[in-house]
């Protein structure tokens, strides 16, 4: 079935060090990929995402590229902040109609000051 | 984006009580509306799928007699707890997605806790 995988939590870095959160996808068809961020207490923000293969998502500093030779879709960030701490989300929907998503685990970040 | 609107945010009911979630489409007509459950340091669950003006799907092993969802207008979802036990406590969260949408739009969550 159609699922996502990202690398268990938590990261934990410095401030102003390099992120990768890997996830990798199954899925029938071609879905489209997201991102989506959690801070404590609140609920799921959109981060960014990718509607085809090669697309590149970016936003505050985070990107992720949709490639379907591997089937993954890493977020990366040159540069983290404190203010980076939440928990990511990756997760995909299948474009055969509706906004049915489904979830990986979610990997939880701490950044030090 | 577009905006989903939850409410409340945090409610604490008793145990055998109900409690009832809004969730609300601002600015768009929601033809699909989600609800998920998320528990501590986890991912979010989906319960079940409600379309406007029909009965909701509900995952396998989620009690629709339970967890009654109304998905009466374009704007509107409701999920009601019935009965609740302190099991239930979690945080739930809808999400809507309308026929201009490219994509499902989150509510802000809400916390139940069931004393």
């Amino acid at each position: 079935g159609d699922s996502v995988t990202q690398m268990e939590g938590p990261v934990t870095l410095s401030e102003e060090a390099f992120l990768t959160i890997n996830c990798t996808y199954t899925a029938t068809g071609y879905p489209s990929l997201f991102w989506y961020v959690q801070y404590p207490g609140e609920g799921l923000q959109l981060l960014l995402k990718a509607t085809k293969a090669d697309d590149k998502g970016s936003n505050k500093g985070f990107e992720a590229t949709y490639r379907k030779e591997t089937t993954s879709f890493h977020l990366e960030k040159g540069s983290v902040q404190v203010s980076d701490s939440a928990v990511y989300f990756c997760a995909l929907r299948l474009n055969t109609g509706g906004f049915k998503t489904i979830f990986g685990a979610g990997t939880r970040l701490f950044v030090k000051a | 984006g577009a905006v989903v609107s939850q409410h409340p945010s945090r409610v604490i009911c008793k145990s055998g009580t109900s409690v009832k979630i809004e969730c609300r489409s601002l600015d768009f007509q929601a033809t699909t509306m989600f609800w998920y459950r998320q528990f501590p340091k986890q991912s979010l669950m989906l319960m079940a799928t409600s379309n406007e003006g029909s009965k909701a799907t509900y995952e396998q092993g989620v009690e629709k007699d339970k967890f009654l969802i109304n998905h009466a207008s374009l704007t509107l979802s409701t999920l009601t707890v019935t009965s609740a036990h302190p099991e239930d406590s979690s945080f739930y969260i809808c999400s809507a997605g309308g026929r201009r949408n490219t994509e499902a739009f989150f509510g802000q969550g809400t916390r139940l806790t069931v004393v």
